[in-house]
């Protein structure tokens, strides 16, 4: 069935240090690619996206890479700040953009040390 | 705009009790989306609606929990009777394309 695997679990990082979570997804319709950030008790709230169409997007200090051959994809945060600190959701898209389902992965906590 | 509104934000019950989940989407949207989130099982989805029809329940866990949708501004997730293995945290998320889902706040739900 559908799945997406997200690695690592958690991470932890000295601040100004990068941070790489990734991700790999099993259907191969799938065309859009959302992270997600959640910070302690509050709701899961989308700081970048990418579609099939696109292998790169920037925003700011967060990258977003994808490479469908290959089925993942790839959140970068540069100059980690300990306000980056949170649990980190990645999701494909169920087959292609027609049913509007998300498939979500396991989350992945990181921590930036002061 | 207030973004997708949930009530309560906090419930706690006695197992054996109904319990009633309400969910305002964004105006316009029309996805509707539920899930669960624990710690064990992560974010799940339960179920989604399109223009206030269900489309995929698979994800209700069993016939204690049901959903409404009576019309484009108002979502129910009811759960009956319920059990303490129910605790956790309901988001409601909604879309106004396919794909780019907002959540509420969310409802934390404790079943003693």
């Amino acid at each position: 069935g559908e799945n997406v695997e997200q690695h690592p679990s958690t991470l932890s990082v000295q601040e100004g240090d990068s941070a790489v979570i990734k991700c790999t997804y099993s259907d191969s319709a799938s065309n859009y690619f959302p992270w997600y950030k959640q910070e302690l008790g509050k709701r899961p709230q989308l700081i970048i996206d990418i579609r099939s169409n696109v292998g790169e997007k920037k925003d700011q200090r967060i990258a977003v890479t994808l490479n469908k051959t290959a089925k993942h994809f790839s959140l970068h945060i540069t100059e980690t700040q300990p306000e980056d600190s949170a649990v980190y959701f990645c999701a494909a898209s169920s087959g292609s953009s027609n049913t509007g389902k998300l498939i979500f992965g396991q989350g992945t906590t990181l921590q930036v040390k002061p | 705009d207030a973004g997708v509104i949930q009530s309560p934000r906090h419930e706690v019950t006695e197992m054996g009790q109904e319990v009633t989940l309400r969910c305002k989407p964004i105006s316009g949207h029309d996805y509707l989306f539920w899930y669960r989130q624990t710690m064990m099982r992560g974010l799940e989805l339960l179920i989604y609606f399109n223009n206030n029809v269900p489309i995929d329940d698979s994800g209700m866990p069993e016939d204690r929990f049901s959903a409404k949708m009576p019309n484009a501004s108002f979502s129910t997730l009811k759960i009956q009777p319920s059990e303490p293995r129910d605790s956790a945290v309901y988001f409601c998320a909604s879309s106004p394309i396919l794909d780019t889902q907002y959540f509420g706040p969310g409802t934390r739900l404790t079943v003693l």
